[in-house]
């Protein structure tokens, strides 16, 4: 098994740009989710989804997107690229379903994106 | 106040030592992670617990539900522990997930 794959590693963007962070896990995980990690903070909370069709937001998602229209894929889009989204960017998966919420989370490599 | 705090920040250890991470919260919790996450970035799951103590390895997790407290022990440390520890508290719906930090350990020969 992969695990979980993010693509890409790096990505530079400029103010206004448009990108999709792709995140594709092949352990059958129901629980899919993007954090973003910047320095000195916790990683945060984009969004989450807990099944193929089902997503909802978390702490900061404003300026993304997500869509899950399978089990394996999460892909997050960034709209208009803004220099605030520069960050490190992480995709977890975990076979936690709305009932329960104790499983472990396997997590990508993450994407460092920049934002000039 | 953080909702999930760890300490130290940092901290440096001779190879050998035993080492102790802590980590505070002020919610009620479903279940506590501890994750690793090495130099290179990657995020590894080490520990998930959610009463008394779990083992594996040179590493023991303790969580006390009462004191809302856990910490992350490492026996004999070794220059490859030296990662970013980072604690994480569940709570709510679908794993959504409340992070510390992180507690920055350089293991030196």
């Amino acid at each position: 098994n992969a695990g979980v794959t993010q693509t890409p590693k790096f990505q530079v963007l400029k103010t206004g740009q448009s990108m999709t962070l792709q995140c594709a896990q092949d352990m059958n995980h129901e629980y899919m989710s993007w954090y973003r990690q910047d320095p000195g903070m916790g990683l945060r909370l984009i969004h989450y989804s807990v099944g193929a069709g089902i997503t909802d937001q978390g702490e900061v998602p404003n300026g993304y997107n997500v869509s899950r229209s399978t089990t394996e894929d999460f892909p997050l889009r960034l709209l208009s690229a803004a220099p605030s989204q520069t960050s490190v960017y992480f995709c977890a998966s975990s076979y936690a379903t709305s009932g329960s919420y104790n499983s472990p989370l396997h997590f990508g490599n993450g994407t460092r994106l920049t934002v000039t | 106040k953080n909702e999930v705090e760890q300490s130290p920040q940092n901290l440096t250890a001779q190879e050998g030592e035993f080492i102790t991470i802590n980590c505070s919260y002020s919610v009620g919790i479903s279940a506590l992670h501890w994750l690793q996450q090495h130099p290179g970035g990657g995020i590894v799951s080490l520990f998930m617990l959610s009463s008394g103590k779990k083992k594996h390895g040179r590493l023991i997790a303790t969580i006390n539900i009462q004191e809302k407290h856990s910490s992350l022990h490492i026996t004999a440390s070794h220059p490859r522990d030296s990662a970013v520890y980072i604690c994480a508290v569940g709570r709510g719906t679908a794993s959504k997930l409340t992070f510390g930090t992180g507690t920055r350990l350089q293991v030196t020969l």
